[in-house]
């Protein structure tokens, strides 16, 4: 496997259930995040996670819940979801080379996640 | 807040055809600006970009910055049909924040 790998790719889940996404980086980067993607709407950041400790919380609900065990492995777990939710959810990965310099993101695949 | 602002938000050409894609942000503690393309699903990288007037170039992309003016281009000469996609451009600053996205239909 290369590059950055989400699974499952399609998800299809009712209000009450409870999953998880799960995100693999096989690029030996220091950083990871959750994005949301909606129709017609930006790419919204959701939480950072940098060297494993979760560095960005972009004001997102309690029923998207990261785990971020190590810094290859970055999941969001789901639980009582709203229809509004439903979304592709990208997951990306970067080396942070510290204050003052940039890099670039490398996405995954995305989950659709539909909400029923 | 931070913004990222991109026009036209859809655009349509034919092959051929030279495409001028805007991008004008502001983003606090600028780093750089960068170019995503996104297909079918994930972005992939194009440019980034961190200094006024120098031109990033890869074949018939290019792309340049105005820090003064807080504002980037994306151009794409001699467009295929493969060149449709949505193209983001995103704002380094604390975070990664991106615009809306531009998407770019080359018809053959």
């Amino acid at each position: 496997e290369t590059g950055v790998t989400q699974t499952p790719r399609h998800l299809v889940m009712g209000m009450t259930n409870k999953k998880s996404l799960k995100c693999e980086q096989h690029l030996g980067h220091n950083a990871m995040y959750w994005y949301k993607q909606s129709a017609k709407k930006p790419l919204e950041l959701m939480f950072v996670y940098n060297f494993k400790e979760q560095t960005e919380n972009n004001s997102v609900p309690s029923r998207f819940s990261p785990e971020c065990p190590n810094s290859s492995h970055l999941f969001l777990h789901l639980h009582t979801l709203q229809p509004e939710d439903s979304a592709l959810y990208l997951c990306a990965s970067s080396q942070d080379k510290g204050q003052g310099t940039s890099y670039e993101q490398y996405f995954g695949p995305g989950t659709r996640l539909t909400v029923t | 807040e931070d913004k990222v602002v991109q026009s036209p938000l859809s655009l349509v050409v034919h092959e051929g055809d030279t495409v001028t894609l805007n991008c004008s942000y502001e983003v606090t503690n600028f780093r750089s600006l960068l170019w995503y393309k996104q297909e079918k699903k994930a972005p992939t990288f194009l440019f980034m970009l961190t200094s006024s007037g120098i031109e990033k170039k890869s074949g018939r992309l290019s792309s340049i910055l105005d820090k003064k003016e807080l504002f980037s281009i994306l151009n794409i000469t001699a467009t295929q049909t493969g060149d449709s996609a949505i193209y983001l451009c995103a704002g380094h600053g604390q975070n990664f924040v991106f615009g809306p996205g531009t998407r770019l239909s080359v018809l053959p």
